[in-house]
């Protein structure tokens, strides 16, 4: 079984600054993959960014980018240059080898100030 | 390309009452997931499949059905509806993909489907 923890209700943060979203999750499988969706007003679940488990590379998109502590199971989410469009709910999710069945976290409110 | 398409996207129900949440994928996925979501507890797995004729339960299957008759197709049914089942209902869809990459494939999501029951 898998589970996936954000601490963080909200965040909010200045236009063109920088916020770190966290994340925890626990897993018993060696191969899993990690995600963090975005979730704007119109609710479609949009890809942010992806990691491998098996990478120890950090994911990076564009203004997009993880910091993945493999043993310490931390997968946070740092937004560069915020804008007013990153303003949505941001959610954690793990997949593990069990038919592809993606595990969410609670979700974290990010809202931006001009 | 229509990807996944979900019907209908709101209704209002009375407690006791049954009806059908569709999903349906263009894309040829083998996987499909119905998924709900609620304040506070982000998205959980209801019911899932991996192929025509197969499905099975998730995190939180009790009060619900599904059927997957055809592989494009996987429908939600709420045979006897209660408050608690007030929620956002998500469909998404998946490829598959074996060994260590299974996770590799990433799920498309419907665009989601809000049920009040009264």
């Amino acid at each position: 079984a898998q589970t996936v923890t954000q601490s963080q209700p909200e965040m909010s943060v200045q236009e063109a600054e920088t916020v770190t979203l966290s994340c925890t999750y626990d897993t018993s499988e060696s191969d899993y993959y990690l995600f963090w969706y975005k979730q704007p007003p119109s609710r479609q679940m949009i890809l942010v960014i992806r990691q491998e488990a098996y990478k120890q590379q950090n994911a990076t998109e564009n203004r997009f980018s993880v910091n993945f502590q493999k043993a310490a199971k931390s997968f946070s989410l740092k937004i560069s240059d915020s804008q007013l469009g990153d303003a949505a709910m941001y959610f954690c999710a793990s997949r593990g080898t069990s038919y592809g069945k993606l595990t969410f976290g609670q979700g974290t409110i990010l809202t931006v100030h001009p | 390309n229509a990807g996944v398409t979900q019907t209908p996207k709101f209704r209002v129900l009375k407690t006791g009452q049954s009806m059908t949440l569709l999903c349906a994928q263009d894309m040829n996925h083998e996987y499909m997931y119905w998924y709900r979501q609620d304040p506070g507890m982000g998205l959980r797995l209801i019911h899932y499949s991996v192929g025509e004729g197969t499905t099975a339960k998730g995190e939180v299957p009790d009060g619900y059905n599904v059927s997957r008759l055809k592989k494009q197709n996987f429908l939600l049914g709420l045979e006897s509806a209660a408050p608690s089942q007030t929620s956002v209902y998500f469909c998404a869809s998946s490829r598959l993909a074996g060994g260590r990459f299974f996770g590799a494939n990433v799920l498309t999501f419907g665009a989601g489907s809000r049920l009040t029951v009264l």
